[in-house]
């Protein structure tokens, strides 16, 4: 069956632009989480979301970044202004209990 | 912060059996321990997870001490597609089951 999917795979930009990140859970996953990875590094959680709405963004690193689910399925992770410091590969994740299931990831690299 | 702490490489050679350990020695009664790898440029997969009782996989088995302090992945019998980043990690279903990746640990197979 399908996966969780991410879009695009890759994106660039310049600092200061703003971004939007995709991610299809699998159908029927209520939970829904978005986790950061910087190189050499373990991936960060940023953003939970139980249905539509955002149960815990206590990992959000700053009011740059923000994140919605509308229809409790598809999720957008929304970053303004972004920095070079925000590069990093973004993962998504969906669950129907114990076990995340984890999307390809968007490397996101801002010049 | 991750609740885990993992030793940063290992090797194993081919065929025999890979033992990764790991501890977790503030884990509460709730969590549970759960170990994913993740192979170059791909999201984290699931391998297997346990909350008090040892447990087996087609992939691997997962052995808890009695104390529930600390764990051990099995692979038993490695093979070279096993080369990845193995993270152990604790989480608790009923606040959410957010992930706090470490930095897991890179296991070479060897031919």
């Amino acid at each position: 069956g399908a996966g969780v999917s991410q879009t695009p795979s890759n994106k660039v930009t310049e600092k200061g632009k703003y971004v939007e990140l995709r991610c299809d859970p699998i159908s029927g996953h209520t939970a829904l989480y978005w986790y950061r990875q910087s190189l050499g590094q373990g991936p960060e959680f940023l953003i939970y979301f139980q249905g539509t709405g955002a149960a815990d963004d206590s990992g959000l690193p700053n009011d740059r970044f923000f994140a919605v689910r509308p229809e409790g399925s598809v999720s957008t992770l929304k970053i303004q202004r972004t920095e070079r410091g925000d590069s990093a590969v973004y993962l998504c994740a969906s669950s129907l209990g114990n076990e995340q299931f984890f999307g390809p990831g968007t490397r996101l690299t801002v010049l | 912060d991750a609740k885990t702490t993992q030793p940063p490489s290992m090797d194993c050679a081919e065929g025999r059996a890979a033992n990764l350990p790991c501890n977790h020695s503030t884990i509460s009664g709730n969590e549970y321990v759960y170990w994913y790898r993740q192979i170059h440029s791909q999201g984290p997969q699931y391998i297997i997870h346990g909350l008090k009782n040892n447990e087996t996989n087609e992939m691997a088995s997962l052995i808890i001490t009695e104390d529930r302090k600390s764990s051990t992945l099995i692979l038993p019998h490695a093979t070279l597609r096993d080369t990845a980043v193995y993270y152990c990690i604790v989480s608790d279903l009923n606040t959410g089951n957010q992930f706090y990746f470490g930095t897991g640990t890179s296991l070479t197979v060897i031919p």
